[in-house]
C-alpha cells in the first residue's frame, strides 16, 4: 500500500504570511498532486507533477507555487497567504496519470489564514 | 469542462437500511471516461472505494456497488445494508484517460452518517 504523508496536520497563519505545506510519498510514484477541499466544492486541483523538477498547472493555481524536489517530495508554497486560501489541502500520488490510475491520498493539512 | 454532480450531504441512514448516493457526469473530451468512487473516513485521507473504466460494467467493494450507465451518464453508489462503520464522506470522480495531463474531476462529496 502506497503511503503519503503530509505535514503539518494543522497550520494557522496571518494574511500575508509565508506557508509551506509538505508531502512525501514512499512508493516511488511518478505523479504527485495538490488538491484543496472547500465546503460546497469538490476537490480542486492546484498543481501536479510527473517527476522531479516537473510542474504542471492545475485548475485553481492562482496564489500557489509548487516544487517537486525529488521523486518522493512535493511542496506547496503560499508566499502571501490570504483568507481565501483557508482550506483543507490534500496531497496525492499515482503511478501513472490520474485519469485511470488509483490516487493515494495523505490525511490532509488544515490551513487557516486569519 | 468535465463535471460530476452527486448527492450532497448530509445523508443520514439507519443501520441495516439500504443506501443510494446519486452521481451523474458530463465528459467533454472523451466519450467514455473512467469513473470512481472515493471515500474519506474521519481523520483520514481519501481512498479508492471502487472504479469502473468500461461502460456497462459494475464495480463492487466492501458491499458497495456502482454500475457505469452510459445511456443515463450515471454511476450511482448503492449498498443493501449499511453499517455504522460506513459513516464517511463519499466522492464520485471522473477521469479522462491515461498518461501525462490525465487527472480527475471530483464531485462535492456526500457525508453519510449511519445511526445505530
Amino acid at each position: 500500500e502506497a503511503a503519503v504523508t503530509q505535514s503539518p496536520r494543522n497550520k494557522v497563519t496571518v494574511t500575508g504570511g509565508n506557508v509551506t505545506l509538505s508531502c512525501r510519498q514512499t512508493n516511488s510514484h511518478n505523479y504527485m498532486y495538490w488538491y484543496r477541499q472547500d465546503t460546497g466544492h469538490g476537490l480542486r486541483l492546484i498543481h501536479y507533477s510527473y517527476g522531479a523538477g516537473n510542474l504542471q498547472i492545475g485548475d485553481v493555481p492562482d496564489g500557489y507555487k509548487a516544487t517537486r524536489t525529488t521523486q518522493e517530495d512535493f511542496f506547496l508554497l503560499l508566499e502571501l497567504a490570504s483568507p481565501s486560501q483557508t482550506s483543507l489541502y490534500f496531497c496525492a500520488s499515482s503511478d501513472e496519470g490520474g485519469g485511470a490510475e488509483t490516487l493515494y491520498f495523505g490525511s490532509g493539512t488544515r490551513l487557516t489564514v486569519l | 469542462g468535465d463535471s460530476v454532480t452527486q448527492t450532497e450531504g448530509p445523508v443520514t441512514v439507519s443501520e441495516s437500511e439500504s443506501l443510494i448516493i446519486n452521481c451523474t457526469y458530463s465528459a467533454t473530451s472523451i466519450a467514455y471516461p473512467n469513473l470512481f468512487w472515493y471515500v474519506r473516513y474521519p481523520g483520514e485521507g481519501l481512498q479508492l472505494l471502487l472504479k469502473v473504466i468500461t461502460a456497462g460494467q459494475k464495480g463492487s467493494s466492501r458491499g458497495f456497488e456502482a454500475t457505469y450507465n452510459k445511456e443515463t451518464t450515471s454511476f450511482h453508489l448503492q449498498k443493501a445494508s449499511v453499517q455504522e462503520s460506513d459513516s464517511a464522506v463519499y466522492y464520485c470522480a471522473l477521469g479522462e484517460g491515461r498518461g501525462t495531463g490525465s487527472k480527475l474531476s471530483f464531485g462535492k462529496g456526500a457525508k453519510l452518517t449511519v445511526s445505530p
